[in-house]
């Protein structure tokens, strides 16, 4: 199985701030990466497919690097409506999610 | 657009079996991609369970796969699941999702979007 580790587990931060998020896969993953979005009480969305690749639609305040075992999700300038749990998962072995990371705004 | 919506009794009995469907609209499913599910317990993370294409071709979370079964039904444009001997840890929320595979140029492209809302099932006596 491929563990997904993220951190922080949870981050406190004002609007305009640069915000970021790490995913470390438990092995090798190479690109095979995906960041979601899920607001309070709402299904999970696509932000970043293929580690760095933005979905159609998606605001470029969003972004995401790295391969191998380790990624990062950055979002440039944070906005009120940021408000979310963001997750990682990884599709190298079958389909697994980081534990999520909740963004609070300062 | 495409949408899904999940549909299903909302409390189950402990040893009995969990069943959900979720119907499609907005795309025919005999026309392509992959259809999931997934789960959420209350406050928790997320959690893959299996996915089937139009034909039936399926695999499953090996955690699950004992007691997991996804069928597909074109005519209804839906895809259903049933899981089997629930306990309380199988309280969650479920999701069915459109699962997307492909490859463009070189690159594999494999997620989850749409999602449906998304429906809390409670293992309870």
């Amino acid at each position: 199985d491929v563990q997904m580790t993220q951190s922080p587990s949870s981050l406190s931060a004002s609007v305009g701030d640069r915000v970021t998020i790490t995913c470390q896969a438990s092995q090798d993953i190479s690109k095979y990466l995906n960041w979601y979005q899920q607001k309070p009480g709402k299904a999970p969305k696509l932000l970043i497919y293929d580690a760095s690749s933005l979905e159609k639609g998606v605001p470029s305040r969003f972004s995401g690097s790295g391969s191998g075992t380790e990624f990062t999700f950055t979002i440039r300038s944070l906005q009120p409506e940021d408000i979310a749990t963001y997750y990682c998962q990884q599709y190298d072995s079958l389909y697994s999610f980081g534990q999520g990371t909740k963004l609070e705004i300062k | 657009q495409v949408q899904l919506q999940e549909s299903g009794p909302g409390l189950v009995k402990p040893s009995e079996t969990l069943s959900l469907t979720c119907a499609v609209s907005g795309y025919a499913i005999s026309s392509g991609y992959y259809w999931g599910w997934l789960r959420q317990p209350p406050g928790k993370g997320l959690e893959w369970i299996g996915s089937i294409d139009y034909s039936g071709n399926n695999y499953y979370n090996p955690s699950l796969k004992s007691r997991v079964t996804i069928s597909v039904d074109t005519s209804k444009n839906q895809f259903s699941l049933k899981l089997s001997s629930v306990t309380a840890a199988d309280t969650a929320i479920y999701y069915c999702a459109r699962h997307v595979i492909t490859m463009v140029r070189g690159v594999i492209n494999n997620w989850f979007d749409p999602w449906g809302q998304g429906t809390l099932i409670t293992v309870s006596s």
